[in-house]
């Protein structure tokens, strides 16, 4: 079974904080995805990895930044967290066919 | 510019009955094309895909019919059941060479009534 995990499942940060959200999967995928699910809007992709230390941005990437420094491990890296990022992350991977796998979410609060 | 549309927020069906989902898309170069079912506070679990080289794909009480010319994909469950109250998202990939992103719809609430 693949298992994709993330760091916490619910976060509470202040506006300007630094925020980092760790993905870890252990199937030896190549790809690893961010996503934010917020209602009425779907899963909006914001970075992607093919490989490590690759990183490709999404359709949301303002904002954010992320690191791939190890093959089982994506962070995601709110430089300075606004008001308008409390959302829910989702982080998936797969290999190299299409289905992606998707771990817990992390629903972040930003005050 | 949103290329995979679900136009149906939600949807409610008896027990027992067929839920058919809808997704429209708008991109000639879509391929591959998933269902994903989440439920509150969890990631999406995947569903069922299926190719643009075939029309139909089976899973169990879960099939997803493709029609290329109209650009539109349905998912049938069939019969309904109460655990299958879920959001259920469309997503569809164009090969692009690295990664194989995804564009989501928007989902479509189901609820599967007794």
């Amino acid at each position: 079974d693949v298992k994709v995990t993330q760091s916490s499942r619910y976060l509470v940060k202040r506006t300007g904080e630094k925020v980092f959200l760790e993905c870890v999967q252990d199937m030896d995928h190549e790809n690893m995805f961010w996503y934010r699910q917020d209602p009425g809007l779907g899963l909006r992709l914001i970075y992607f990895s093919y490989d490590v230390k690759m990183k490709e941005k999404g359709d949301i990437p303002e904002g954010y930044s992320v690191s791939r420094e190890k093959k089982e491990r994506f962070s995601l890296i709110l430089e300075s967290a606004s008001t308008n990022q409390t959302s829910m992350y989702l982080c998936a991977s797969s290999p190299p066919s299409k289905t992606q796998y998707f771990g817990p979410g992390t629903r972040l609060l930003v005050l | 510019d949103q290329q995979v549309k679900q136009n149906s927020p939600s949807l409610s069906v008896q027990e027992g009955r067929i839920s058919i989902l809808n997704c429209d898309y708008t991109n000639s170069m879509f391929d591959y094309f998933l269902w994903y079912k989440k439920y509150p506070a969890e990631g999406p679990t995947f569903l069922i895909s299926i190719s643009s080289i075939k029309d139909k794909n089976e899973d169990g009480r879960f099939t997803v019919f493709l029609n290329k010319s109209a650009k539109h994909l349905s998912l049938h469950i069939v019969p309904s059941q109460p655990g299958d109250s879920a959001v259920y998202f469309c997503a569809a990939s164009a090969h692009t060479g690295t990664a194989s992103k995804l564009t989501f719809g928007t989902g479509t609430r189901l609820q599967v009534t007794l």
